[in-house]
């Protein structure tokens, strides 16, 4: 079993709906949460981080982390076409240096 | 843009060729660490340096190597290519204090043939 898992949809939705991604994870050590945004042939981008538990703002997306339930999601509102991308999940510990990464959604939003 | 810089963008070798990826930090980082991304999977780690020594390292054979110079500039070494090596190599960068916050360049696409 990875130590954290991704749907890899791919997930369809049309422009204007809030879109829901999650991960689950077995290491009950990682206190470091990220998600990353990857457009095709491209480098990863950060959009959020989050350290431990609880919940993270920043426009229209916001990161979740529920510790309890080793599960984590990131939701955006007023999805735009341009939101069309791979979202990767990545996680990490508090002694750590490695990013343990989900295997990544891939999300088409519609015009 | 995350001011991570990798050159260059895309590689093709044959089977058992040796091959050197660089990576430019972004300015103030002074950790980078290396990953794999094979074609729809995440990325796996490789290696991290700090300080000019590796810091951690993945589950990845000794065939693969890496240096990091005192402008905290990073390569990548991969010796004795294998087709399973084709993929997208990764460089993120970060600060000391918080290696877990990392930035990544735009990728190497290595292509082993």
């Amino acid at each position: 079993q990875k130590e954290v898992e991704q749907d890899p949809g791919p997930l369809s939705v049309p422009e204007g709906a809030i879109v829901s991604l999650n991960c689950t994870y077995s290491n009950s050590a990682f206190q470091y949460f990220m998600w990353y945004r990857q457009y095709s042939r491209k480098g990863p981008e950060l959009l959020m981080y989050t350290y431990s538990s609880g919940n993270k703002e920043d426009g229209r997306f916001t990161a979740q982390v529920d510790k309890s339930s080793k599960y984590i999601s990131l939701f955006i509102r007023d999805s735009q076409p341009s939101d069309s991308a791979t979202y990767l999940c990545a996680m990490s510990s508090n002694s750590g240096y490695a990013l343990n990464f989900g295997k990544g959604t891939s999300l088409l939003v519609t015009p | 843009e995350t001011g991570v810089t990798q050159s260059p963008t895309h590689l093709i070798k044959t089977r058992g060729q040796q091959v050197t990826l660089r990576c430019s930090s972004q300015s103030g980082h002074n950790t980078v660490s290396w990953y794999q991304q094979a074609l729809g999977q995440g990325p796996q780690f490789i290696f991290q340096y700090y300080r000019e020594e590796e810091n951690g390292r993945g589950n990845f054979p000794p065939r693969f190597s890496g240096l990091q110079f005192p402008n905290y500039s990073s390569e990548l070494n991969v010796n004795a290519l294998e087709l399973d090596d084709s993929a997208l190599y990764l460089c993120a960068s970060s600060l000391g204090l918080d290696r877990n916050i990392q930035y990544f360049g735009a990728g190497t696409r290595l292509s082993v043939l």
